[in-house]
Protein backbone atom coordinates (compact mmCIF):
# COMPACT_ATOMS: atom_id res chain seq x y z
CA UNK A 1 0.00 0.00 0.00
CA UNK A 2 1.18 3.63 -0.10
CA UNK A 3 3.59 4.84 2.85
CA UNK A 4 6.38 6.59 3.67
CA UNK A 5 9.35 5.15 5.51
CA UNK A 6 12.64 5.64 6.67
CA UNK A 7 15.57 3.14 6.81
CA UNK A 8 17.53 3.63 10.36
CA UNK A 9 15.35 4.68 13.12
CA UNK A 10 18.88 5.80 14.64
CA UNK A 11 22.08 7.97 13.71
CA UNK A 12 24.75 8.93 16.21
CA UNK A 13 27.19 11.61 14.60
CA UNK A 14 29.73 13.90 15.83
CA UNK A 15 29.38 17.52 16.21
CA UNK A 16 30.91 19.20 13.18
CA UNK A 17 30.43 16.57 10.66
CA UNK A 18 27.32 16.04 8.35
CA UNK A 19 24.27 14.07 8.61
CA UNK A 20 22.47 12.18 6.25
CA UNK A 21 18.93 11.10 7.11
CA UNK A 22 17.39 8.34 4.51
CA UNK A 23 13.61 7.85 3.32
CA UNK A 24 11.63 5.62 0.67
CA UNK A 25 8.31 5.73 -0.03
CA UNK A 26 6.08 4.01 -2.63
CA UNK A 27 3.44 5.70 -4.46
CA UNK A 28 4.92 6.72 -7.65
CA UNK A 29 1.74 9.26 -7.77
CA UNK A 30 3.68 11.43 -4.54
CA UNK A 31 4.21 14.67 -6.01
CA UNK A 32 5.43 16.30 -2.57
CA UNK A 33 7.33 15.72 0.16
CA UNK A 34 8.32 17.46 3.60
CA UNK A 35 10.79 16.89 6.13
CA UNK A 36 10.05 18.07 9.46
CA UNK A 37 11.74 18.05 12.82
CA UNK A 38 10.27 17.41 16.72
CA UNK A 39 12.58 18.19 19.36
CA UNK A 40 11.65 16.44 22.57
CA UNK A 41 8.23 17.39 24.09
CA UNK A 42 7.20 19.35 21.23
CA UNK A 43 4.92 19.22 17.88
CA UNK A 44 7.11 19.03 14.71
CA UNK A 45 8.27 21.61 12.70
CA UNK A 46 8.86 22.16 8.74
CA UNK A 47 12.29 22.06 7.80
CA UNK A 48 11.94 21.82 4.15
CA UNK A 49 10.24 20.49 0.97
CA UNK A 50 10.30 19.30 -2.22
CA UNK A 51 8.50 18.57 -5.11
CA UNK A 52 8.56 16.05 -7.51
CA UNK A 53 9.80 18.19 -10.46
CA UNK A 54 12.72 19.11 -8.27
CA UNK A 55 15.87 16.70 -7.71
CA UNK A 56 17.40 18.82 -5.17
CA UNK A 57 16.46 21.83 -2.98
CA UNK A 58 18.86 23.58 -0.54
CA UNK A 59 18.11 25.51 2.89
CA UNK A 60 20.16 27.10 5.30
CA UNK A 61 22.52 24.16 6.32
CA UNK A 62 19.93 21.35 4.81
CA UNK A 63 19.68 19.76 1.40
CA UNK A 64 16.91 17.98 0.26
CA UNK A 65 17.46 14.58 -2.44
CA UNK A 66 14.51 13.18 -4.40
CA UNK A 67 15.50 9.92 -6.57
CA UNK A 68 12.30 9.58 -8.21
CA UNK A 69 13.47 6.32 -9.76
CA UNK A 70 14.06 4.49 -6.93
CA UNK A 71 11.16 6.79 -4.94
CA UNK A 72 13.92 7.79 -2.50
CA UNK A 73 14.46 10.38 -0.61
CA UNK A 74 17.32 12.37 2.01
CA UNK A 75 17.83 15.19 3.44
CA UNK A 76 21.18 16.32 4.66
CA UNK A 77 22.55 18.48 7.55
CA UNK A 78 25.53 20.08 7.18
CA UNK A 79 28.24 20.71 9.99
CA UNK A 80 25.68 19.14 12.24
CA UNK A 81 25.06 20.49 15.74
CA UNK A 82 24.16 19.36 19.16
CA UNK A 83 20.51 21.88 18.61
CA UNK A 84 19.88 19.76 15.34
CA UNK A 85 19.31 16.44 18.31
CA UNK A 86 15.40 15.24 17.00
CA UNK A 87 13.76 13.22 15.28
CA UNK A 88 13.10 13.97 11.60
CA UNK A 89 10.35 13.11 10.03
CA UNK A 90 10.04 12.67 6.28
CA UNK A 91 6.31 13.32 5.03
CA UNK A 92 4.59 12.75 1.83
CA UNK A 93 1.26 14.62 0.78
CA UNK A 94 -0.70 12.88 -1.83
CA UNK A 95 -1.87 13.82 -4.67
CA UNK A 96 -5.65 15.36 -3.92
CA UNK A 97 -3.88 17.40 -1.44
CA UNK A 98 -5.42 16.71 2.02
CA UNK A 99 -3.60 13.98 3.78
CA UNK A 100 -0.06 14.38 4.83
CA UNK A 101 1.27 10.70 5.84
CA UNK A 102 4.19 10.49 7.38
CA UNK A 103 6.99 8.53 7.90
CA UNK A 104 8.18 6.36 11.49
CA UNK A 105 11.20 9.22 12.24
CA UNK A 106 14.85 9.09 12.64
CA UNK A 107 16.23 9.75 15.36
CA UNK A 108 19.77 11.97 15.44
CA UNK A 109 22.07 12.30 18.11
CA UNK A 110 24.77 14.66 17.95
CA UNK A 111 27.96 14.16 20.04
CA UNK A 112 30.06 16.71 21.44
CA UNK B 1 -0.09 35.20 16.96
CA UNK B 2 -0.09 32.03 19.36
CA UNK B 3 -0.52 29.99 16.20
CA UNK B 4 -1.85 26.63 17.47
CA UNK B 5 -3.19 26.05 20.65
CA UNK B 6 -3.86 22.62 22.20
CA UNK B 7 -5.14 21.53 25.65
CA UNK B 8 -5.27 19.99 27.95
CA UNK B 9 -1.44 19.64 27.62
CA UNK B 10 -1.31 16.33 30.03
CA UNK B 11 -5.16 14.03 30.69
CA UNK B 12 -5.53 10.69 32.52
CA UNK B 13 -8.87 8.69 31.57
CA UNK B 14 -9.96 5.44 32.82
CA UNK B 15 -11.76 3.28 30.51
CA UNK B 16 -15.19 4.07 28.80
CA UNK B 17 -14.56 7.46 29.74
CA UNK B 18 -15.55 10.09 27.47
CA UNK B 19 -13.61 13.29 26.91
CA UNK B 20 -12.49 16.31 24.10
CA UNK B 21 -9.18 17.33 23.47
CA UNK B 22 -9.06 20.96 22.12
CA UNK B 23 -7.89 22.54 18.79
CA UNK B 24 -7.52 26.36 18.31
CA UNK B 25 -6.01 28.16 15.48
CA UNK B 26 -5.35 31.71 15.17
CA UNK B 27 -3.89 31.93 11.50
CA UNK B 28 -6.93 31.99 9.46
CA UNK B 29 -6.11 28.15 8.31
CA UNK B 30 -8.85 26.61 6.35
CA UNK B 31 -7.03 22.92 7.19
CA UNK B 32 -6.57 21.28 10.41
CA UNK B 33 -5.98 17.95 11.19
CA UNK B 34 -5.84 15.43 14.13
CA UNK B 35 -2.80 13.18 14.68
CA UNK B 36 -1.95 10.48 16.91
CA UNK B 37 1.70 9.90 17.73
CA UNK B 38 2.90 6.17 19.09
CA UNK B 39 6.43 5.34 20.37
CA UNK B 40 8.48 4.24 17.83
CA UNK B 41 6.27 5.06 15.16
CA UNK B 42 5.39 8.26 13.11
CA UNK B 43 2.48 10.15 13.30
CA UNK B 44 -0.90 8.93 11.85
CA UNK B 45 -3.45 10.91 10.87
CA UNK B 46 -7.32 10.36 12.47
CA UNK B 47 -9.51 13.27 10.83
CA UNK B 48 -9.47 16.11 9.29
CA UNK B 49 -10.91 19.35 7.97
CA UNK B 50 -10.97 21.43 4.96
CA UNK B 51 -13.51 24.44 6.26
CA UNK B 52 -16.16 24.64 9.00
CA UNK B 53 -18.68 22.43 8.42
CA UNK B 54 -16.59 20.22 6.26
CA UNK B 55 -14.43 16.67 8.00
CA UNK B 56 -13.29 13.40 6.46
CA UNK B 57 -11.80 10.47 7.98
CA UNK B 58 -8.04 9.92 7.59
CA UNK B 59 -6.00 6.75 8.31
CA UNK B 60 -7.14 5.47 11.78
CA UNK B 61 -10.59 7.07 13.02
CA UNK B 62 -12.21 4.38 14.72
CA UNK B 63 -13.33 5.63 18.33
CA UNK B 64 -12.98 9.91 17.42
CA UNK B 65 -15.06 12.02 16.40
CA UNK B 66 -14.65 15.32 15.28
CA UNK B 67 -16.67 18.72 14.38
CA UNK B 68 -15.68 21.93 12.70
CA UNK B 69 -18.07 24.98 13.59
CA UNK B 70 -15.73 27.65 13.46
CA UNK B 71 -12.49 28.08 11.23
CA UNK B 72 -10.83 28.14 14.50
CA UNK B 73 -11.71 25.46 16.63
CA UNK B 74 -11.48 21.44 15.73
CA UNK B 75 -11.89 19.44 18.70
CA UNK B 76 -11.44 15.95 18.71
CA UNK B 77 -13.97 13.49 20.91
CA UNK B 78 -13.18 10.02 22.37
CA UNK B 79 -16.76 8.90 22.85
CA UNK B 80 -15.10 5.50 25.15
CA UNK B 81 -11.44 5.64 26.15
CA UNK B 82 -9.93 2.78 25.33
CA UNK B 83 -6.28 1.95 26.51
CA UNK B 84 -5.34 1.57 23.20
CA UNK B 85 -5.83 5.28 22.56
CA UNK B 86 -3.31 6.51 24.90
CA UNK B 87 -0.64 8.41 22.90
CA UNK B 88 0.29 11.45 22.00
CA UNK B 89 -2.32 13.88 20.22
CA UNK B 90 -0.96 16.47 17.89
CA UNK B 91 -3.61 18.93 15.96
CA UNK B 92 -1.66 21.01 12.82
CA UNK B 93 -3.42 23.36 10.72
CA UNK B 94 -2.38 25.27 7.16
CA UNK B 95 -3.81 27.15 4.97
CA UNK B 96 -4.83 25.57 1.65
CA UNK B 97 -5.09 28.67 -1.13
CA UNK B 98 -3.40 28.38 -4.30
CA UNK B 99 -0.09 28.89 -4.11
CA UNK B 100 0.48 28.27 -0.30
CA UNK B 101 3.03 26.18 0.55
CA UNK B 102 1.59 23.02 2.10
CA UNK B 103 3.50 23.04 5.22
CA UNK B 104 1.76 22.02 8.67
CA UNK B 105 1.43 23.85 11.85
CA UNK B 106 1.69 21.79 15.01
CA UNK B 107 0.45 22.49 18.39
CA UNK B 108 2.55 21.35 21.17
CA UNK B 109 0.62 17.77 21.52
CA UNK B 110 -1.70 16.25 24.86
CA UNK B 111 -0.38 12.91 26.28
CA UNK B 112 -3.18 10.97 26.93
CA UNK B 113 -3.27 7.88 28.96
CA UNK B 114 -5.95 5.74 29.62
CA UNK B 115 -6.10 3.37 32.43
Amino acid sequence: GESVGLHLPTLSVQEGDNSIINCAYSNSASDYFIWYKQESGKGPQFIIDIRSNMDKRQGQRVTVLLNKTVKHLSLQIAATQPGDSAVYFCAELQTGGFKTIFGAGTRLFVKA
Amino acid sequence: NAGVTQTPKFQVLKTGQSMTLQCAQDMNHEYMSWYRQDPGMGLRLIHYSVGAGITDQGEVPNGYNVSRSTTEDFPLRLLSAAPSQTSVYFCASRGIRQGLNEKLFFGSGTQLSVL
